[in-house]
């Protein structure tokens, strides 16, 4: 299994413009999170999935930011217009199911907003 | 307060010896709980599961006290490759569902 794949890895932008990530959770997940993660915050939880539907975005910091996902394989995390307090690194990650089951994260995407 | 808190570290070991590290969680209606690792600049992966009996995973063992909502790891014989962030769990699941992370505890071991 290719395990969770996030892209791109790295991202530079400058401030004001359209940032998007995205993810592919693991085949056969029916749960997939969203996570930021900063030196002065840790890791928060921004958004989930359950079976391609939002359950939960209380986490997502501002109306700047939005996720979806249009089917059980991609996810999208789409910051509008993008700020310098955004930089941090985004997980994805998703899990057999949401209540007690591991989660496995990918490989993160590194957000640089100058 | 912070919904979980955990040792702030770092953590300074020698191989061999045995580190401990605990963790508290505020909401009573938290429903499972897990250790992760993360290494830096990587992502976090699951060390292991945390049961109310205790668990026991080689060198590695967890423990939950649900009466004083407390999580504790405890790493034994320690390893040059136990140096890692270790993060503490949460999964709040009444009316709803959360996880919640620990902002982790640095663990070096050192030769």
């Amino acid at each position: 299994d290719a395990g969770v794949i996030q892209s791109p890895r790295h991202e530079v932008t400058e401030m004001g413009q359209e940032v998007t990530l995205r993810c592919k959770p693991i085949s056969g997940h029916n749960s997939l999170f969203w996570y930021r993660q900063t030196m002065m915050r840790g890791l928060e939880l921004l958004i989930y999935f359950n079976n391609n539907v939002p359950i939960d975005d209380s986490g997502m910091p501002e109306d700047r930011f939005s996720a979806k996902m249009p089917n059980a394989s991609f996810s999208t995390l789409k910051i509008q217009p993008s700020e310098p307090r955004d930089s941090a690194v985004y997980f994805c990650a998703s899990s057999l199911k949401v209540r007690d089951y591991e989660q496995y994260f990918g490989p993160g995407t590194r957000l640089t907003v100058t | 307060r912070k919904e979980v808190e955990q040792d702030p570290g770092p953590f300074n070991v020698p191989e061999g010896a045995t580190v401990a590290f605990n963790c508290t969680y505020s909401n009573s209606a938290s429903q499972s709980f897990f250790w992760y690792r993360q290494d830096c600049r990587k992502e976090p992966k699951l060390l292991m599961s945390v049961y109310s009996s205790g668990n026991e995973d080689g060198r590695f063992t967890a423990q939950l006290n649900r009466a004083s909502q407390y999580i504790s790891l405890l790493i034994r014989d320690s390893k040059l490759s136990d140096s890692a962030t270790y993060l503490c769990v949460v999964n709040k699941g009444t009316g709803g569902f959360k996880t919640i992370f620990g902002a982790g505890t640095r663990l070096f071991v050192k030769a």
